[in-house]
């Protein structure tokens, strides 16, 4: 099974501030990474797959990096709906899994 | 627009079985893989289950294997778990979710989600 490490847990941040998650795979995934983004009682809503492509309707400051082991979730300038839990997700192979979580909140 | 809509959810005792259903709206049901991932109460989320678009390949959790079974009715446009032997650690949101496809290409990416049921196993 592959262990998806994200870091931070939380990452306290204000609107207009530049976000940075990491999501570590173990083994390696290629580039068969995705992110969601849920808001506390929502379901979670896909924003990058494939590493680095943006889903549909997904605004420009959400982009994403890495391949391999080790992903980047950027999120350029904070906007207030961005406050939310994000997940990364692999597909390389059954199980899927999903890391733990980054709680990204306002400061 | 795709409208996935869960429902069964509710209360019941460990050892019971329970039966989720998600109704598709608003596209081709029988051309998508389809998915079922939970989370328990402040917790993340846990890939369950999944379906090929034509019901011939599943797979399964680990830690539900032998106790959960995924099934789909194309003529109803609908996706079922049938949930057997149910532990108190199996309390939980339960989504259906799409397999994202793009162009011919079936990718296991959930978009979208439906809006969950919650399932509690309690005594």
């Amino acid at each position: 099974e592959i262990v998806l490490t994200q870091s931070p847990a939380t990452l306290s941040l204000s609107p207009g501030e530049r976000a940075t998650l990491s999501c570590r795979a173990s083994p390696s995934v290629s580039s068969y990474l995705a992110w969601y983004q849920q808001k506390p009682g929502q379901a979670p809503r896909l924003l990058i797959y494939d590493a680095s492509n943006r889903a549909t309707g997904i605004p420009a400051r959400f982009s994403g990096s890495g391949s391999g082991t080790d992903f980047t979730l950027t999120i350029s300038s904070l906007e207030p709906e961005d406050f939310a839990v994000y997940y990364c997700q692999h597909r390389s192979n059954w199980p899927i899994t999903f890391g733990q979580g980054t709680r990204l909140e306002i400061k | 627009q795709v409208q996935l809509v869960e429902s069964g959810g509710g209360v019941v005792q460990p050892g019971g079985s329970l039966r989720l259903s998600c109704a598709a709206f608003g596209f081709t049901f029988s051309s998508y893989g389809m998915h079922w991932v939970r989370q328990a109460p402040g917790k993340g989320l846990e890939w369950v289950a999944f379906i090929r678009f034509d019901g011939t390949y599943k797979y399964y959790a680990d830690s539900v294997k032998g106790r959960f079974t995924i099934s789909r009715d194309n003529s109803k446009n609908s996706l079922y778990l049938q949930m057997n032997s149910l532990r108190a650690e199996d309390t939980a949101v339960y989504y259906c979710a799409n397999q994202l496809r793009l162009g011919d290409l079936y990718t296991n990416w959930f978009d979208p989600w439906g809006q969950g049921t919650l399932v509690t196993v309690s005594s």
